[in-house]
């Protein structure tokens, strides 16, 4: 079965200052997908990072980049120049390839709080 | 274009009483997900929807659970009758299968409480 482990419950960072959230996923698929979530108070989950698992090159958007270690199982996101408004729950998920069975379910973790401080 | 829209945003209801959630998902999005999501929990998903063919509905408590999305487009999430434990949020997401990252476009979801 899949499973994500996010060990971090919170953060706090300096506003300006880079942050790691760390993800490791456990999978016996060779083909699968690992996602980054925000959710915000407001409660809406936010899609803000994809990394294949073919991907050779680290995913990146914007301020937010993907550490992916494969031989590791790790998932670890990136944020650059911390914002006030980074400040949210953030969640790894990952979700198994299946091209020929259409879209499948996200297995998410439990989440870190990030707290991002003036 | 309108994102995934969920009703109502809070519920509040005394246990053994019905309650239904409302999901209009994204147009043209042919999956769709109903999550639930506990407190300090990440998602988990109850079930999902090809169309409006229910593919994947493992993680459903059947004895009070039920959904359906009769058209392939819009879905309702029933339970009958509420928990305790049922206190919680419930997510809808849509996505439309493409090749790449298909990622899930999730509703504000449903706060429910259960007094």
């Amino acid at each position: 079965a899949q499973k994500i482990t996010q060990t971090q419950p919170g953060m706090f960072v300096q506003e300006k200052e880079a942050v790691t959230l760390d993800c490791t996923y456990d999978t016996s698929d060779q083909s699968y997908g690992l996602f980054w979530y925000k959710q915000p108070s407001s409660g809406e989950m936010i899609f803000l990072i994809y990394q294949g698992s073919y991907d050779e090159q680290n995913a990146t958007e914007g301020r937010y980049s993907l550490n992916f270690q494969k031989a590791r199982k790790s998932a670890n996101l990136v944020i650059s120049a911390s914002q006030l408004g980074d400040s949210a729950m953030y969640f790894c998920a990952m979700r198994e390839t299946l091209p020929l069975q259409g879209a499948q379910k996200l297995v998410f973790g439990q989440g870190t709080r990030l707290t991002i401080n003036p | 274009e309108a994102g995934v829209v969920q009703s109502p945003r809070y519920k509040i209801i005394e246990k053994k009483q019905p309650v239904a959630f409302w999901c209009n998902p994204i147009s043209g999005h042919n999956t769709l997900y109903w999550y639930l999501q506990n407190l300090g929990q990440g998602p988990e998903l109850l079930i999902r929807y090809e169309n409006e063919e229910a593919v994947d509905d493992s993680q459903l408590p059947k004895d009070r659970f039920s959904a359906e999305r009769l058209k392939g487009v819009d879905s309702t999430l029933k339970i009958q009758p509420a928990e305790l434990g049922d206190s919680a949020v419930y997510l809808c997401a849509s996505s439309l299968f493409l090749a790449g990252p298909n990622e899930q476009f999730f509703g504000p979801g449903t706060r429910l409480t259960v007094l």
